[in-house]
């Protein structure tokens, strides 16, 4: 059974930048992290795939950057210059197409 | 990269089937046939419910299905039950290692 666990900052001050870590049980050539506004639906973010390729969403693209630590058997979410646009619940997720383990999700507040 | 189409919400009686639908383009869902759908409960994780259009992962009940026409993917709850009650969101594969979510659909058991 694959476990996923995401951890970090639960508020984080608008112009700052989110950083969230996702501990992993299992090994995977693919992870993906997503995230969702109070109340909205499912953004897809960007994955990250064959321990350092990555791909992300255009709208985001210039300030996120995901990465993996297979010795650490973590995936790393950094998002630079957030606004209050960017509160949301922030799940990373096994697989790029097909997500099929899940962590229970990291609410993530911007304000100051 | 635009967001594929679901309504907002569908409604049916206990026992009733209802179908979800979920409308990209031919650049996605009309190109590939990896169309998810997730099932997601209030405050928890979404849950994968069906996989590359029809395939039902291990543990998910056969009342849910899933096909696909052209760049139209549908989800069908068949013989309802009140914890089916949740919102359900499809994604996509959208080529060069994206994904499209749809902009989900709640689901209310009457």
């Amino acid at each position: 059974q694959v476990q996923l666990q995401e951890s970090g900052p639960g508020l984080v001050k608008p112009s700052e930048t989110l950083s969230l870590t996702c501990t992993v049980s299992g090994d995977s050539d693919y992870w993906t992290w997503i995230r969702q506004p109070p109340g909205k639906g499912l953004e897809w973010i960007g994955n990250v795939y064959h321990s350092e390729k990555t791909k992300y969403n255009p709208s985001l693209k210039s300030r996120v950057t995901i990465s993996k630590d297979t010795s650490r058997r973590q995936i790393s979410l950094t998002l630079t210059s957030v606004t209050a646009a960017d509160t949301a619940v922030y799940f990373c997720a096994r697989g790029l197409y097909r997500l099929d383990y899940w962590g229970q999700g990291k609410l993530v507040t911007v304000s100051s | 990269q635009s967001a594929l189409t679901q309504a907002a919400a569908v409604s049916g009686s206990p026992g009733q089937s209802i179908t979800i639908s979920c409308t990209g383009t031919s650049s996605d869902i009309g190109s590939y046939n990896l169309v998810s759908w997730y099932q997601q409960h209030p405050g928890k994780a979404p849950k994968l419910m069906i996989y590359e259009v029809s395939k039902r992962p291990s543990g998910v009940s056969d009342r849910f299905s899933g096909s696909k026409s052209a760049s139209t993917a549908s989800l069908t709850i068949s013989g309802l039950q009140a914890e089916d009650e949740a919102d359900y969101y499809c994604s996509s594969y959208g080529g060069s290692s994206t994904l499209l979510f749809g902009g989900g659909t709640k689901l209310t058991v009457l």
